[in-house]
C-alpha cells in the first residue's frame, strides 16, 4: 500500500517570503500525484497535478507553483506568499487511470502572516 | 459541467440515531465514487470505491450505495468516534472532483 510523506505539519510565514512544500510517496512507481488546497470549512480544490517526472498542470492561476524532480517526490513553492496563499494543503498519490482511490498526505496547515 | 453536491453540509445525531449522508454527481464517463472520513487537521482516510450503480459496500457501521445519479452513505447505530467530516469524490479519465463535504457530529 502506498504511504505519503508530507512535511512540515505546520508553518506559519511572513508575508513575501518563500515556500516550500515536500511531499514523497512510498510503495508505488510512477504515480499521479496531486496538490491540493483545503479552505476551512470548504471542498478541496485541485492546484497541481503531475502524471510523470517534470510534468505538472496547474488547474488555477495562483501565486504558487510546483515541480516533479523525481518519480516520487512532489513539491510546492512560492516565491512571495501571499496572505490568501493560507490554508491546509494536502498532497495525494493515485493509480495510473483514476480508478483508484487516493491515499493523502497528514497535510501542512500554512498561515501567512 | 462535472460536479459533486453533498447534502446536509453539517448533521448532528444521537448515538445510536441512524441516518444517510447524500452525495449526487453530474460527470461525463464516471470511473469511480469515492468515500473519505476527515478528522480534523489531518489529511482524508479512503472508506469506499464504487464503480456501477446498484453496488454497495460495508465496514462496520457504514454501508455505501450508488445509483446512477448519487450515492448514499448510511451510518447505522453510530457512536460520538464516528463524528468527522465525510467527502464524497467522483473521479473521470485523471481527474478527481470532490464535494464539500458532510460534517457529522454524533452526541452520545
Amino acid at each position: 500500500s502506498q504511504t505519503i510523506h508530507q512535511w512540515p505539519a505546520t508553518l506559519v510565514q511572513p508575508v513575501g517570503s518563500p515556500l516550500s512544500l515536500e511531499c514523497t510517496v512510498e510503495g508505488t512507481s510512477n504515480p499521479n500525484l496531486y496538490w491540493y488546497r483545503q479552505a476551512a470549512g470548504r471542498g478541496l480544490q485541485l492546484l497541481f497535478y503531475s502524471v510523470g517526472i517534470g510534468q505538472i498542470s496547474s488547474e488555477v492561476p495562483q501565486n504558487l507553483s510546483a515541480s516533479r524532480p523525481q518519480d516520487r517526490q512532489f513539491i510546492l513553492s512560492s516565491k512571495k506568499l501571499l496572505l490568501s496563499d493560507s490554508g491546509f494543503y494536502l498532497c495525494a498519490s493515485s493509480g495510473t487511470g483514476s480508478i483508484y482511490g487516493y491515499t493523502f498526505g497528514s497535510g501542512t496547515r500554512l498561515t501567512v502572516v | 459541467e462535472d460536479q459533486v453536491t453533498q447534502s446536509p453540509e453539517a448533521l448532528r445525531l444521537q448515538e445510536g440515531e441512524s441516518s444517510s449522508l447524500n452525495c449526487s454527481y453530474t460527470v461525463s464517463g464516471l470511473r469511480g465514487l469515492f468515500w473519505y472520513r476527515q478528522d480534523p487537521g489531518k489529511g482524508p482516510e479512503f472508506l469506499f470505491t464504487l464503480y456501477s450503480a446498484g453496488e454497495e459496500k460495508e465496514k462496520e457501521r457504514l454501508k455505501a450505495t450508488l445509483t446512477k445519479k448519487e450515492s448514499f452513505l448510511h451510518i447505522t447505530a453510530p457512536k460520538p468516534e464516528d463524528s468527522a467530516t465525510y467527502l464524497c469524490a467522483v473521479s473521470n479519465f485523471n481527474k478527481f472532483y470532490f464535494g464539500s463535504g458532510t460534517k457529522l457530529n454524533v452526541k452520545p
